[in-house]
């Protein structure tokens, strides 16, 4: 069966740095992304990785190792609009989440 | 505006009744997908579809149904025979290749009284 696994609430302060972290089990894989997700809203896109390594998008910093099956989303700078629910997902002939990280962030 | 369109936004509906929610696009992107999430989980794939006239069940396909004659429009029946229907569904659309990023539409709020 396919799986990913991710903390179900992760607590930081604002301005500090926050690593939410992704394992994953598929039969398939073409790529590890991550979205974001406010309540009552729909699911963003942050980032995506189809190769080992990281990568940088602002504030956000997403990295995978294919090898470890394992990801995370490092999030730097944290602002309280960061407050949301974070998805790590696999892509391989579809498209797969996890249960979601709920991050919290303390002023 | 490109995007997706889902509707509607809230819905209600009797035990026993089948409901369609609609799912249009307009970014010209082959795949779509509809998803489930119940409050404090994860999106849970429903079914989707890479191409017109051609779709796949998802994990938890049981009780729901989907059509695909138009590239833009990729209704999701939830029959009677889901049992727990009460739900945010969500609609998205992707490309081939890429990172796959899913456009995802505002979601429809299905509650079963």
């Amino acid at each position: 069966g396919q799986s990913l696994e991710q903390p179900s609430e992760v607590t930081a302060v604002e301005g500090a740095i926050v690593q939410i972290n992704c394992t994953y089990q598929t039969s398939g894989f073409y790529g590890l992304s991550w979205y974001q997700q406010h309540d009552g809203g729909a699911p963003t896109f942050l980032s995506y990785n189809a190769l080992d390594g990281l990568e940088e998008t602002g504030r956000f910093s997403s990295f995978l190792s294919r090898s470890d099956s394992y990801g995370y989303l490092l999030l730097q700078e944290l602002q309280m609009k960061d407050s949301a629910s974070y998805f790590c997902a696999v892509r391989d002939d579809k498209i797969i989440f996890g249960k979601g990280t709920r991050l919290h962030i303390l002023p | 505006d490109g995007g997706i369109t889902q509707s509607p936004k809230y819905l209600f509906r009797k035990e026993g009744q089948n409901v369609t929610l609609s799912c249009e696009q307009n970014l010209n992107h082959d795949a779509m997908y509809w998803y489930r999430q119940d409050p404090g989980q994860g999106l849970r794939l429903i079914y989707y579809s890479q191409i017109v006239n051609d779709f796949q069940k998802g994990d938890i396909a049981e009780g729901y149904s989907v059509s695909r004659e138009k590239k833009e429009s990729f209704p999701l029946t939830v029959t009677s025979a889901q049992k727990n229907p009460t739900a945010f569904y969500l609609c998205a659309a992707t490309y081939p290749g890429g990172t796959g990023e899913l456009f995802f539409g505002e979601g429809s709020r299905l509650t079963v009284l």
